[in-house]
């Protein structure tokens, strides 16, 4: 099945710093999230981004679906950033569900 | 704005014991989905579900594991005999249609003892 990758597995910022995530994954894809996952467990949607650029607010998208990847960029981070992100991909091999990557990890120092 | 809602939030219960985690979908949605993620690691699909069926379900949904839409708006997942294994958060999530984006419920913690 589809493999997804997010790098770095940990990250540690000072507040006011900005960051990229990076998400790549192993084959074509039907469509890519991004999700914030806060200290209570919640999935947060980020950004629905199969392809393309999004933007809302201090956070942004791209997806590279030729080249099989995403970044999410964090700008000015804020110590409410922390937490858990997550890139989820549904292949277009038929079935519908949603590939999780491992996540990366924030951390934002105040 | 519109949102899946979960009940419990936390279920405690003993190993053997059955129990159902139930959701409620987006109204106008049409595919509802459960995910499990042990504490620590990643978020992992279980079962999708469309038209009153199975649509898709992982090598996790094996045969203690069932789902249903009782009504027009539930949507379960029931565990026929818990396992210490079991021990999870556990998401449920619907979308438009199978390729739109899926929105996530607030998990409901399951703790088997």
């Amino acid at each position: 099945g589809i493999q997804v990758e997010q790098s770095p597995p940990d990250l540690i910022l000072q507040e006011g710093a900005n960051s990229t995530l990076r998400c790549n994954f192993s084959d074509s894809v039907n469509n890519l999230q991004w999700f914030h996952q806060n200290p209570w467990g919640q999935l947060i949607n980020l950004f629905y981004i199969p392809s393309g650029t999004k933007q809302n607010g201090r956070l942004s998208a791209t997806t590279v679906a030729t080249e099989r990847y995403s970044l999410l960029y964090i700008s000015s981070s804020q110590t409410t950033d922390s937490g858990v992100y997550f890139c989820a991909v549904e292949a277009n091999t038929g079935g519908f569900k949603a590939i999780f990557g491992a996540g990366t990890r924030l951390f934002v120092k105040a | 704005e519109p949102e899946v809602t979960q009940t419990p939030s936390h279920q405690v219960t003993q190993m053997g014991q059955e129990v159902i985690l139930r959701c409620v979908p987006i109204s106008n949605h049409l595919y509802f989905y459960w995910y499990r993620q042990i504490l620590g690691q990643k978020v992992e699909f279980l079962v999708s579900f469309y038209n009153n069926e199975i649509s898709e379900k992982s090598e996790i949904f094996d045969d203690q594991f069932s789902v249903e839409r009782p009504d027009g708006s539930n949507f379960t997942l029931k565990i026929r005999s818990t396992k210490l294994e079991d021990s999870a958060m556990y998401f449920c999530a619907s979308s438009g249609t199978g390729q739109d984006e899926q929105y996530f419920g607030p998990g409901t913690r399951l703790t088997v003892t």
